[in-house]
């Protein structure tokens, strides 16, 4: 089953925040959050491991809720270069999974001038 | 290091045609994966090898098949392309994971059309 995200697109002008959430049906080891520009393949931005951790990227950082089983990507004064279309991808194997993620449909960001 | 390779990178068949599309990593990882991408979908996953001489279904397997020709290479074939199978398709490979950190390295993609 894959995770859910929301909202499906956002349009931003620069400087101003914005929130992608990711909601999964199943227990969750661990969310990665991935970055896709048109064309080009998904990037690495970030991984949220079991324990409640909050991570950063720059002015980009993750928040991890087990319980609830979500996370939210938060993007704060954005750049137009944060334009893209942003993934989470879910493990709910734990160490078993040999690296396998269940990938939201993602949600498209843009970000004007 | 080139990462993770795939060739080619554009393809057009006609119905009932085959392909294979190859996939290579130079990062001496074990596990390695293909996924589909299509509009409002994401990414999918067709099939996996979590190490050499092992393959695994994905969630959408049917009409495809795979072969881990070795611990580099991890190859996907249509042997009877269908117009549903028409998207982009990114072979991925994580490092190593050690507990539960991992990044998943994807190569550049292949976009396939099948008319």
């Amino acid at each position: 089953q894959q995770p859910v995200q929301s909202p499906q697109a956002v349009i931003l002008r620069e400087g101003e925040d914005a929130v992608i959430n990711c909601s999964s049906s199943k227990a969750l080891y661990s969310v990665h959050w991935y970055r896709q520009k048109h064309g080009e393949a998904p990037v690495f931005l970030m991984i949220l491991l079991k324990g409640g951790e909050q991570k950063g990227h720059e002015k980009i950082s993750a928040s991890f809720n087990e319980k609830k089983q979500q996370s939210s990507l938060y993007l704060t004064a954005s750049q137009l270069s944060y334009s893209g279309t942003y993934f989470c991808g879910t493990d709910n194997a734990g160490g078993t999974s040999y690296g396998k993620l269940t990938f939201g449909q993602g949600t498209i960001l843009t970000v004007h001038p | 290091n080139a990462g993770v390779t795939q060739t080619p990178k554009f393809q057009v068949l006609k119905t009932g045609q085959s392909m294979t599309l190859q996939c290579a990593q130079d990062m001496n990882h074990n596990s390695m994966y293909w996924y589909r991408q299509d509009p409002g979908m994401g990414l999918r996953l067709i099939y996996y090898s979590a190490s050499e001489g092992t393959t695994d279904k994905g969630e959408v397997p049917n009409g495809y098949n795979v072969s881990r020709l070795n611990k580099r290479e991890f190859s996907l074939r249509l042997e009877s392309a269908a117009p549903s199978q028409t998207s982009v398709y990114f072979c991925a490979s994580p490092n190593t994971p050690v507990g539960l950190n991992y990044e998943q390295y994807f190569g550049p993609g292949t976009r396939l059309t099948v008319t």
